[in-house]
């Protein structure tokens, strides 16, 4: 069964360092998400990705985050400078298609863990 | 604005059935998720009721929406061990925010033998 794949399963970073994390999205999927939880927090949406440019995105998605498809199967989510409270997992998702429509049905990544010290 | 509440536990004796209750506000959802997440792992996807049905059926989970109260049940049928995870109720407002997802603070679900 397709999946929605995530690397690196787990990175530890320095404050300030730059950090990318990577999604392959379900290849037929056309919507893609980027989501955060921060440990014992709620899942929260950061931003959503169509047509190679943002569509909606969170006051948690600051100039600070940046997202990209750099090529037909990689989906990107880049921070910059990160902070100790960047701390979290990341998840990737993207939303399946029947023919021309989404279907609604939202499918997540394993996660990226990220631990910024 | 939008807010998605959940109980934070639920005790389930292995062979009962389990019923997880979320509640929401946002009057507008049109879809409602169900999430499964086991220790380390990512939400899997169990399922989703779109906002003009009442119940949906999938094996030993069953869905029920009631939009008037805004709440929205899981029920799992002869509950195993295996359904030990936390749970996340979550909606998404209106179809012009396909996958902006409001998720809920998560159930923590345990099956004792």
């Amino acid at each position: 069964e397709p999946e929605v794949t995530q690397t690196p399963s787990h990175q530890v970073t320095q404050m300030g360092q730059e950090v990318i994390l990577r999604c392959v999205p379900i290849s037929n999927h056309l919507y893609f998400y980027w989501y955060r939880q921060i440990l014992g927090q709620k899942v929260e949406f950061l931003v959503s990705f169509y047509n190679n440019e943002i569509s909606e995105k969170s006051e948690i998605f600051d100039d600070q985050f940046s997202v990209e498809r750099p090529d037909g199967s990689n989906f990107t989510l880049k921070i910059r400078s990160t902070k100790l409270e960047d701390s979290a997992m990341y998840f990737c998702a993207s939303i399946s298609r029947s023919g021309t429509l989404n279907t609604g049905e939202l499918f997540f990544g394993e996660g990226s863990r990220l631990t910024v010290l | 604005g939008e807010d998605v509440e959940q109980s934070l536990f639920l005790s389930v004796r292995e062979g009962d059935s389990s019923v997880i209750n979320c509640t929401y506000t946002d009057s507008s959802s049109t879809y409602l998720y169900w999430y499964k997440q086991e220790p380390g792992a990512g939400l899997q996807l169990l399922t989703y009721i779109f906002s003009n049905m009442d119940m949906k059926q999938d094996q030993r989970l069953t869905v029920l929406l009631n939009k008037k109260d805004k709440h929205l049940s899981l029920r799992i049928a002869d509950t195993q061990t295996g359904d030990s995870a936390i749970y996340f109720c979550a909606e998404t407002p209106t179809t012009d925010s396909w996958g902006k997802l409001q998720f809920g603070a998560g159930t923590q679900v345990v099956v004792t033998p």
